[in-house]
């Protein structure tokens, strides 16, 4: 069965200061993709960035990282110099390419407040 | 508009009420999920369609019905709501025949059950 944890459930920053949100899963797969959303106080979720299992280059994007390391189970998420609209709920996800339904499962999410 | 439309966007409804959730979406996606949002247990799959005829159970289904009126129509029932279904819920989508494309939310439901 596929798990995905997000160990950091609150994390504050000051403003312009580098955050790193952790992201850790479990699969039996050697298929599998990994997402990124983040849902804003408005409540609607965003999506931020898909990865798939055989791609490991880091990505960036603006203000934003990825880091995708298979030998730790580990897709973490940087964003450098981040700002008070960067405040959010963050959330990991994963999905196995066997699974007939390709959902997503998610980890719980991590609140990121930034600070002015 | 938005892509993935969900009614209404809050509601407020007594214990043992019946209540339906609806979702509509304009971007022709085969797949269509229902997800609930908890406070610390991120996003957890209710029901979930692969097309018109076909309808499966996840995670946590007890207490709930879906109903997939055409392609682009999937709504969510709650026969007799119970407190401890006050939650956020979400529709979602997303397309066959690509590998593993993102799923695309509606806005959310807040349904506070008194």
């Amino acid at each position: 069965a596929q798990k995905v944890t997000q160990a950091q459930t609150e994390i504050s920053v000051v403003e312009k200061e580098d955050v790193t949100l952790d992201c850790v899963y479990e699969t039996r797969d050697t298929t599998y993709y990994l997402f990124w959303y983040k849902q804003p106080p408005s409540g609607e979720l965003v999506f931020l960035i898909r990865r798939n299992s055989f791609d490991e280059q880091n990505e960036i994007s603006g203000r934003y990282s990825w880091n995708f390391q298979k030998s730790t189970s580990s897709f973490n998420f940087t964003i450098t110099a981040s700002q008070v609209v960067d405040s959010a709920v963050y959330f990991c996800a994963l999905s196995e390419s066997s699974g007939s339904a390709r959902q997503l499962t998610f980890g719980s999410g991590t609140q990121l407040t930034v600070l002015p | 508009d938005a892509d993935v439309t969900q009614t209404p966007r809050n509601r407020i409804t007594k214990t043992g009420k019946r209540i339906m959730l609806e979702c509509s979406q304009t971007k022709g996606h085969d797949r269509m999920y229902w997800y609930r949002q908890d406070p610390g247990l991120g996003l957890r799959l209710i029901y979930y369609s692969f097309d018109v005829k076909d309808i499966n159970k996840g995670e946590i289904s007890d207490g709930y019905s879906v109903s997939r009126q055409a392609q682009a129509k999937f709504s969510l029932s709650l026969e007799s709501a119970i407190p401890n279904q006050t939650a956020l819920y979400f529709c979602a989508t997303s397309a066959v025949g690509q590998l593993n494309t993102e799923a695309f939310f509606g806005q959310g439901t807040r349904l506070t059950v008194v």
